[in-house]
């Protein structure tokens, strides 16, 4: 019953460094998207798919890059760390069964990344 | 700037009471209105999706009702518990892409 499933959990990154979040979710789902949480900020939208082959900004896009090559990931690629990108980051995985806004969406447990 | 605005920001309850909250949003282009459940080292869990105005949910001793017209949804929670600590989403979808956008959330603390 796995689920929205995101790896790694924590990860530290000196400034300019690269690296990938993933996101997996094996419940079929359509549609899949990348947020980040910041303190009084709620969940800001980083990118979001709505199906394998199709990607789009959402609201806080810049540094970020993402692809969506199968149905079941969504990778998050940081192209050179900056320290405002320590955040916690939720990828998350919804149904398109009658409309994408009826629907609830389920979420991965995040990742913690600190950038030094 | 958020377009989804909740209030209160958070709020403590003793054991035993009801309480509700607010999440305000935009009257125009209304899709539907989300409301989320996060417990702390968990990740945010869906309690309801809600499309027609006047629409009411109930999940147990939680409930939420909508207003498309004004822009705004209450979530209440009744006889509050302990295990009822959570910080409490709502999203808005304004497209038909069905992007959520997430208000800052209301953090509810109930005590024994």
């Amino acid at each position: 019953n796995a689920g929205v499933t995101q790896t790694p959990k924590f990860q530290v990154l000196k400034t300019g460094q690269s690296m990938t979040l993933q996101c997996a979710q094996d419940m079929n789902h359509e549609y899949m998207s990348w947020y980040r949480q910041d303190p009084g900020m709620g969940l800001r939208l980083i990118h979001y798919s709505v199906g394998a082959g199709i990607t789009d900004q959402g609201e806080v896009p810049n540094g970020y890059n993402v692809s969506r090559s199968t149905t079941e990931d969504f990778p998050l690629r940081l192209l050179s760390a900056a320290p405002s990108q320590t955040s916690v980051y939720f990828c998350a995985s919804r149904s398109r069964a009658g409309s994408y806004s009826n629907q609830p969406q389920h979420f991965g447990d995040g990742t913690r990344l600190s950038i030094l | 700037i958020l377009n989804v605005e909740q209030s209160p920001q958070s709020l403590h309850v003793q054991e035993g009471d009801s309480t509700n909250f607010t999440c305000s949003f935009p009257s125009s282009n209304f899709y539907a209105l989300h409301w989320y459940r996060w417990e702390t080292a968990k990740s945010p869990e869906a309690l309801f999706v809600m499309t027609l105005n006047g629409d009411e949910k109930k999940k147990g001793r939680i409930s939420a009702t909508l207003n498309t017209k004004e822009g705004y949804s209450y979530l209440y929670i009744k006889g509050s518990q302990p295990e009822d600590s959570a910080t409490y989403l709502c999203a808005f979808i304004s497209d038909s892409w069905g992007k959520l956008q997430f208000g800052a959330g209301t953090q509810v603390v109930v005590t024994p």
